[in-house]
């Protein structure tokens, strides 16, 4: 158990949906990142937030959002969902130093 | 995109044999880690070696890191088959930018 939490596991939607993954990192971590895996494109850093603010943009599409809440938990939100968006997408969290990250289990997004 | 290349792409093994992974990156890196990944899980992080280190070893694990050629392998010794799972490289690059993942080699190790 790598200590960070993501939900929902699961999630099947209809594409022109909206949704929300929720991310609670490990205890005491303040940098959160969001990770999208899919088969075609591999494992893409989408964003990364420390503490609050956002740190680094990565291959995030414009259509999606995320923040870092005062509790330092973190939530990644999908809008205008297209086929191709579904993958599995991974939170993962690390100290200050960020060198070395903690993966969550993932949510799978299946959207119909 | 991916800064990270491993090589195979996939490799099948029996058990108790060796395996090897190769990854290349682009660009100056603090440090190179390795990560392994179950079918549909989480990433977990395997060992971490800094730009400033040859070798490393961690138990049945060996990484190498070549700065000039930008490159670095991943040995497993005496495999098992619960060594099964994909590997992934990740580099983080100068400046501590996120770090980038390859593509991951699929391991198949074979009782």
């Amino acid at each position: 158990d790598s200590g960070v939490t993501q939900t929902p596991k699961h999630l099947i939607t209809a594409t022109g949906q909206r949704v929300t993954l929720r991310c609670s990192p490990r205890s005491g971590d303040l940098s959160v990142y969001w990770y999208q895996q899919s088969l075609d494109q591999g494992l893409q850093f989408l964003i990364q937030y420390y503490n609050g603010e956002e740190r680094a943009k990565g291959n995030i599409l414009e259509r999606f959002s995320a923040q870092q809440f005062p509790d330092l938990h973190s939530e990644l939100n999908l809008s205008s969902l297209e086929l191709g968006d579904s993958a599995l997408y991974f939170c993962a969290s690390s100290t200050t130093s960020g060198n070395t990250i903690y993966f969550g289990e993932g949510s799978w997004l299946t959207v119909v | 995109s991916q800064q990270g290349e491993e090589d195979p792409q996939a490799l099948s093994i029996q058990e108790g044999e060796n395996a090897t992974m190769n990854c290349s990156y682009k660009t100056s890196i603090n440090n190179l880690q390795w990560y392994r990944q179950n079918s549909g899980r989480g990433l977990v992080h395997l060992i971490l070696i800094r730009s400033n280190e040859r070798e490393k070893h961690s138990g049945r694990l060996r990484v190498t890191l070549d700065t000039s050629k930008k490159s670095s392998s991943l040995l497993i010794t005496a495999s098992r088959a619960a060594d099964t799972a994909s590997y992934f490289c990740a580099s983080l690059p100068a400046g501590n930018t996120p770090l980038v993942f390859g593509k991951g080699t699929r391991l198949s190790v074979i009782a």
